[in-house]
């Protein structure tokens, strides 16, 4: 079955990081390109991040472009989302979710997503 | 960017009701489209992919149609599981975009 398990600190100061983790279990991860997505409060979904199965290319909305890095680590089946500088605006659940298929398209739908963590940004 | 705009933003329909959502791309997409359901408190679920192909395990009663820049996703027999918030995504080019989502509610 496949889990995509997202941690990382709820409470956040304006200008302040944080680093969110996504475990994946119950398939192959290095192949799959891997997303964040994010939802503000009674909002709709908002494509943050994508990055390759290979993790050498790497894609980012204009909105966090500077401020975020995506990375993994495909020996710890592990997604990451290194959040700087961030702003009240970036108050979201964050979601984690599975490219549907490992082609070299980096693009797909999202088939499996994690069940979110909330990142709150204020003083 | 490409804009998704999907309409209506909600709907109120009931059991039986037959249900089309509309999702209008500003470019067109050459049915690079999904359709997700998302319930409250839970992460979206990948409903259709390709503008028109069922993901695994979705009911039959979920169908999606369209070309170029216009799509839709149709229920056919609205059931109670049904009642959710629906969105479309372009994943033709980046940045990847989201419709607005459809709230569909209970009559």
């Amino acid at each position: 079955e496949v889990q995509l398990l997202e941690s990382g600190r709820d409470l956040v100061r304006p200008g302040g990081s944080v680093r969110l983790s996504c475990v994946a279990s119950g398939f192959t991860f290095s192949p799959f390109a891997m997303n964040w997505v994010r939802q503000a409060p009674g909002k709709g979904l908002e494509w943050v991040s994508t990055i390759r199965g290979s993790g050498d290319g790497t894609y980012y909305a204009d909105s966090v472009k500077g401020r975020f890095t995506i990375s993994r680590d495909n020996s710890r089946n592990t997604l990451y989302l290194e959040m700087n500088s961030l702003r009240a605006e970036d108050t979201a659940i964050y979601y984690c979710a599975k490219a549907r298929l490992s082609t070299s398209h980096d693009f797909q739908p999202l088939d499996y997503w994690g069940q979110g963590t909330l990142v709150t940004v204020s003083s | 960017d490409i804009q998704m705009t999907q309409s209506p933003s909600s709907l109120s329909a009931s059991v039986g009701d037959r249900v089309t959502i509309t999702c209008r791309a500003s470019q067109d997409i050459s049915l690079s489209l999904a359709w997700y359901q998302q319930k409250p408190g839970k992460a979206p679920k990948l409903l259709l992919y390709a503008a028109s192909r069922l993901e695994t395990g979705v009911p039959s009663r979920f169908s999606g149609r369209g070309s170029g820049t216009d799509y839709s996703l149709t229920i056919s027999s609205l059931q109670p599981e049904d009642f959710a918030t629906y969105s479309c995504q372009q994943y033709y080019s980046t940045p990847l975009t989201f419709g607005g989502g459809t709230k569909v509610e209970i009559k």
